[in-house]
């Protein structure tokens, strides 16, 4: 059992439209990461969200934390076919009894000109 | 781009076999780490360093062993490579344990 999910696991859209695509625990989290991963590369770190129901914006991205610190959410504004990848979101649970930093299994998304 | 090279990109070996892939980097960042990544299971960590000679076990460690002699060098090895070893090995490096970390290429490991 995945202690990180995401979702969608794909997802294919127009360019020029909006997505949402969401991280979620059943634990709490000290902070979570999103990284972006092009195929034949590494993730590269996005954003870093620490307190509960921070929200920070990165151009088109907007990123939220859940003020539970469950979850988190990634919204894309005008999807340009720069964003195609695999979004990965990376909670820190090294203070809990968990103890490590665990990777969800990552969102396809594919924009379509 | 933070100076992480692995090598080999790309290999194919056979079961039973040794195998050894290699981390490189240029920024004297005391973190280094291996991962692999497969379909529906995101980035697991194997192993990991927080200084020469200082390396503890991940998450999915069992079949793997690393070495640091170096800073700048963390070696990961299977004594003796399996088909369910089959993956992408990512190596990736920070300045501490809670700042950003940085990822190598990848290295697309085919055990036959």
């Amino acid at each position: 059992t995945q202690l990180l999910k995401q979702s969608p696991q794909f997802l294919s859209i127009q360019e020029g439209e909006n997505l949402t695509v969401y991280c979620n625990s059943s634990s709490v989290f000290s902070s979570l990461q999103w990284y972006r991963q092009e195929p034949g590369e590494g993730p590269v770190l996005l954003v870093t969200v620490v307190t509960g129901g921070e929200v920070k914006k990165l151009k088109r991205l907007t990123f939220q934390f859940g003020d539970a610190r469950k979850d988190s959410s990634l919204h894309i504004t005008a999807a340009q076919t720069g964003d195609t990848g695999l979004y990965l979101c990376a909670g820190d649970f090294r203070k809990t009894s968990y103890d490590k930093v665990i990777f969800g299994p990552g969102t396809s998304l594919s924009v379509i000109p | 781009d933070a100076g992480i090279t692995q090598s080999p990109r790309h290999k194919v070996t056979e079961t039973g076999t040794p195998v050894t892939l290699r981390c490189h980097q240029t920024e004297n960042h005391r973190y280094m780490y291996w991962y692999r990544q497969d379909p529906g299971h995101g980035l697991r960590l194997i192993h990991y360093s927080y200084g020469v000679k200082d390396t503890d076990k991940g998450e999915v460690s069992d079949g793997y062993s690393v070495s640091r002699s170096k800073t700048e060098d963390f070696l990961l090895t299977l004594e003796s490579a399996t088909s369910s070893q089959t993956s992408v090995y990512f190596c990736a490096i920070s300045e501490e344990e809670e700042t950003e970390a940085f990822f190598g290429q990848g290295t697309r490991l085919t055990v036959v």
